[in-house]
C-alpha cells in the first residue's frame, strides 16, 4: 500500500526558532500534498494544499508567511513553521494523494508532535 | 459546498457487538466519501472510501459503509466489535477540483470487555 512518512515523528523548541517538518511519500508520486493541523480531541484542519512545482494553496485565516510550504519534489514537501510560539504547539499531519479522479485517495503520515516552550 | 457531520462524538459498545457509526453529508456535487481511523497519537488510516461505483463499501478490519443517496448517509459497520476497534473515526468528503477533504468532527469508539 502507500506509505507516507514524517519526519521528525516529535520536536520541542524554543519560542522563536523555526521548525521545519518533512513529509515523503515512500513508494508513489504525489502531485498534491496537504497539511493538516489537529488540536487535542479534535477534528483535522486543512492548513494548506502543496503542488508540486507551485505555489503552496492556503486555506483561509492560516498565514503564509507563518507556515512555509515547499514542495520541491514529488515526492517531498515542508513545512516550515517560523518563529514558532506556543500557540503553534500541536499535532500536524500531512497526506499525499494519489490515483486519478474518482479513484483518488489520500494517505496519511504518521503525524509531528510540536511543542513549542 | 461539501461538509460532514458526524452523530455522536462518542459511542461506547461492548465487545462483540454491533458497531454503527453515523456520517450524514451535504454535497451540491455527487461525493466521494471516506472513513477513516485514528491510533493515539498515529496519523490516520484509510477504512474504506465510496466513489460511485457500489453502494455497499467493503474495508479492512470487517468494517463496511453503505451510501444512501436520499438520506444523505454514509454510515460505518461492523458486525462484532473488537477491543483493538476502540480508536478516533472520522467521515470525510472530497470538496471539489482540489482533492482537499473535509472532515467530519470525529467520533471516539470505546469498546467495553
Amino acid at each position: 500500500g502507500a506509505v507516507v512518512s514524517q519526519h521528525p515523528s516529535w520536536v520541542i523548541c524554543k519560542s522563536g526558532t523555526s521548525v521545519k517538518i518533512e513529509c515523503r511519500s515512500l513508494d508513489f508520486q504525489a502531485t498534491t500534498m496537504f497539511w493538516y493541523r489537529q488540536f487535542p480531541k479534535q477534528s483535522l484542519m486543512l492548513m494548506a494544499t502543496s503542488n508540486e512545482g507551485s505555489k503552496a494553496t492556503y486555506e483561509q485565516g492560516v498565514e503564509k508567511d507563518k507556515f512555509l510550504i515547499n514542495h520541491a519534489s514529488l515526492t517531498l514537501s515542508t513545512l516550515t513553521v517560523t518563529s514558532a510560539h506556543p500557540e503553534d504547539s500541536s499535532f500536524y499531519i500531512c497526506s499525499a494523494r494519489t490515483g486519478t479522479d474518482g479513484g483518488e485517495t489520500q494517505y496519511f503520515g504518521p503525524g509531528t508532535r510540536l511543542l513549542v516552550l | 459546498a461539501q461538509s460532514v457531520t458526524q452523530l455522536g462524538s462518542h459511542v461506547s459498545v461492548s465487545e462483540g457487538a454491533l458497531v454503527l457509526l453515523r456520517c450524514n453529508y451535504s454535497s451540491s456535487v455527487p461525493p466521494y466519501l471516506f472513513w477513516y481511523v485514528q491510533y493515539p497519537n498515529q496519523g490516520l488510516q484509510l477504512l474504506l472510501k465510496y466513489t460511485s461505483a457500489a453502494t455497499l463499501v467493503k474495508g479492512i478490519n470487517g468494517f463496511e459503509a453503505e451510501f444512501k443517496k436520499s438520506e444523505t448517509s454514509f454510515h460505518l459497520t461492523k458486525p462484532s466489535a473488537h477491543m483493538s476497534d476502540a480508536a478516533e473515526y472520522f467521515c470525510a468528503v472530497r470538496g471539489g477540483n482540489t482533492g482537499k477533504l473535509i472532515f467530519g468532527q470525529g467520533t471516539t469508539l470505546q469498546v467495553k470487555p
